[in-house]
């Protein structure tokens, strides 16, 4: 079977500053991982993934994650954040065993970024 | 620019009703999926299918059934509505190779 956990419900950041959503999974091998964004009352927004290569993915709007093996973790990262960033974040994790490779998500984390 | 449309924004219906969410997806995707979204629950798979009139149950798919009978098209059917199925419903085609996931709009269902 296979998981996503996201511990933070609500990451609060200062526009300007360095933001953080953090995300692990559990899969049985080798796993797919993708970040999502969600603006209110719309659909999920595609926003990167790791399929495999360099560790330090890089997506849209500035975004970009890093795939860590040994933690199992794939956090979500922006050097330096905008207002307009805040949005619903969803991590999933794709089971590579089924022919319709479906995916798993996380909870999501509620990202404000202030002024 | 790749598409994924759901017939309804929003729809409110009756305790009991037939209730149909259709979806149409242009990228000519084998694999389509209907999630249900609730505050705090994050998505949560209901049914999906790889192939024409091909289907499979998700995590959650009691009271729900789907239907595709085009490559375009995947709908969901809740045969008897429920307050319960009171939730945003999203559907989703996937890329063939990587599965990463194309959303429709989002279809939010208020069942009185």
């Amino acid at each position: 079977a296979q998981s996503v956990a996201q511990p933070e419900d609500q990451v609060n950041v200062a526009e300007g500053n360095p933001l953080t959503v953090k995300c692990t999974y559990s899969v049985s091998g080798n796993p797919y991982l993708f970040w999502y964004v969600q603006y209110p009352n719309r659909g999920l927004q595609f926003l990167l993934k790791y399929i495999t290569g360099d560790n330090l993915v890089k997506g849209s709007y500035g975004f970009e994650a890093e795939f860590n093996k040994s933690q199992t973790s794939f956090h979500l990262k922006k050097p330096s954040a905008l207002v307009s960033d805040s949005a619903l974040y969803f991590c999933a994790v794709r089971d590579l065993r089924t022919n319709a490779g479906k995916s798993t998500f996380g909870d999501g984390t509620t990202l404000t970024v202030k002024p | 620019d790749v598409k994924v449309t759901q017939s309804s924004r929003y729809l409110v219906k009756r305790t009991g009703e037939k209730v149909f969410l259709e979806c149409v997806q242009d990228m000519d995707h084998e694999n389509m999926f209907w999630y249900r979204q609730d505050p705090g629950l994050g998505l949560r798979l209901i049914y999906f299918s790889y192939d024409v009139k091909m289907k499979e149950k998700g995590d959650i798919p009691e009271g729900y059934s789907v239907s595709r009978e085009k490559k375009e098209r995947f709908s969901l059917i809740l045969e008897s509505a429920s307050t319960n199925q009171t939730s945003m419903y999203l559907c989703a085609s996937s890329h063939p190779s990587t599965g990463e996931l194309f959303f429709g709009e989002g279809s939010r269902l208020t069942v009185l």
